[in-house]
């Protein structure tokens, strides 16, 4: 069984750019959720999608994108990059129509803004 | 107020000794609570995951959850200082929604040898 997997590692960027981080879900998973970890904090969810579609959004501007492929692997966009936006990007996989809500995540994208 | 509050720690405690890992939480709405542990630089690890009420045990770990409280715990024994990493608290509504995690801020452990 694959775990979740995310690219790229690490990332740098100036203010003003824009950036797209990309993660592929753990085999049999079907859900794709999107968190952001400022340093010295818990996740923050940004937005999950679901059939390709987005199924929840977090406290996070519309600069804040994303898509998920048929083939349940999924992108965050970020435009309009901010200091602020310095953090690490996690992705989780789960499977909608399991009774509970287990969320598995990936290694993390640590972005650094400039 | 924050949905779930942690104390951040850091905490720091001896080989082998007992661990008590501890949220609170004010939203009522919440059924599934989850511990993950993260080393440091890399993503969150399902630790521990319980719905509702009640305790759950898994080797050194045992989770509880005090709905009436409002408050949930993770009791680590015999720790081990591979056990070093950050706690994060974890809990999300009911009805299979498949809904986002709400976190606590995590708890620094270190546990020395």
């Amino acid at each position: 069984e694959t775990g979740v997997t995310q690219s790229p590692t690490h990332l740098i960027k100036t203010r003003g750019q824009q950036v797209t981080l990309r993660c592929s879900s753990q085999s049999g998973h079907n859900t794709v959720s999107w968190y952001q970890q400022a340093l010295g904090q818990g996740p923050q969810f940004i937005f999950q999608y679901y059939r390709e579609e987005e199924n929840g959004r977090g406290n996070f501007p519309p600069r804040f994108s994303g898509l998920q492929f048929p083939n349940y692997s999924s992108e965050l966009n970020v435009n309009a990059l901010e200091l602020d936006d310095s953090a690490l990007y996690l992705c989780a996989s789960s499977f909608a129509g399991a009774a509970g809500n287990e969320q598995f995540f990936g290694p993390g994208t640590r972005l650094t803004v400039l | 107020q924050k949905e779930v509050e942690q104390d951040p720690g850091p905490l720091s405690v001896p080989e082998g000794a007992i661990v008590s890992l501890n949220c609170t939480y004010s939203n009522s709405a919440f059924q599934y609570f989850m511990w993950y542990r993260q080393y440091s630089r890399k993503g969150p690890e399902l630790l521990m995951y319980t719905y509702s009420s009640g305790n759950k045990e898994d080797g050194r770990f045992t989770a509880q959850v005090d709905k009436s409280s409002k408050y949930i715990s993770l009791f680590i024994r015999d720790s081990q200082p591979s056990d070093s990493a950050t706690y994060l608290c974890a809990m999300s509504y009911s009805g299979g929604s498949n809904y986002k995690l709400t976190f606590g801020k995590g708890t620094l452990l270190t546990v020395n040898p």
